[in-house]
């Protein structure tokens, strides 16, 4: 069974920085594109960023580009998205996510609160 | 970026009724190759999506045959056949094209 499982999440001030996780098990991880997507609350879903399996390519959405960075950990299983400046408008549940191809997430974590208020 | 435009926003519907989505991209998002990379979530209220269709009309393992897919370039629609309960939720299109990968609004499906 693929399992993703999110952490890392909480309440933080504007203008500062959280680091969340993703550890995936059930899954051929190292071959696996993967994802952040965030869901701001009574939104619709965003794309965050996007990693190749070897770490050599990261895309991002321009409203997090230069603030937040995707990394991951082939040996660990393990998906990172550490997040700096932070902003009110970057509020919202976060889900790690494996990209089959193009976009098609088929496997989704269970999501991570990300709160961000003084 | 591509915008994704779903239409309605809420649906309400009688149980055992078909129910129709329909998702609209600001750009056509057929590729070089043919592919087109159009793809449909569910997400039950308090849960992850869930992944129902991909490439505008293949269906996921394990959604039932009353889900269905279609269109091309910048017109798609969602299908249900015959609304259950337990199709209560949102429902998202994606486009997977261009990047930034972009969502629709959603559309809130209700039983009436």
């Amino acid at each position: 069974e693929v399992q993703l499982v999110e952490s890392g999440g909480g309440l933080v001030q504007p203008g500062g920085s959280l680091r969340l996780s993703c550890a995936a098990s059930g899954v051929t991880f190292s071959v696996s594109w993967m994802a952040w997507v965030r869901q701001a609350p009574g939104k619709g879903l965003e794309w965050v960023a996007l990693m190749n399996p070897d770490g050599t390519t990261r895309n991002y959405v321009d409203s997090v580009k230069g603030r937040f960075t995707i990394s991951r950990d082939n040996a660990e299983k393990s998906l990172y998205l550490h997040m700096n400046s932070l902003r009110a408008e970057d509020t919202g549940v976060y889900y790690c996510a494996r990209d089959s191809l193009y976009g098609s997430l088929d496997y989704w974590g269970q999501g991570t609160q990300v709160t961000v208020s003084s | 970026d591509v915008v994704m435009t779903q239409s309605p926003l809420s649906l309400p519907v009688t149980l055992g009724q078909p129910a129709s989505i329909s998702c609209k991209s600001s750009q056509s998002l057929v590729l070089s190759d043919g592919n087109t990379h159009l793809h449909w979530f569910q997400q039950r209220p308090g849960q992850s999506p869930r992944r129902l269709i991909s490439r505008i009309s293949d269906r996921d393992s394990g959604v039932p045959d009353r889900f269905s897919g279609s269109g091309s370039g910048t017109d798609f629609t969602l299908k249900i056949s015959r609304v259950e309960a337990e199709d209560v939720g949102v429902y998202h299109c994606m486009q997977g094209s261009h990047w930034p990968y972009t969502f629709g609004q959603g559309t809130k499906l209700e039983i009436k």
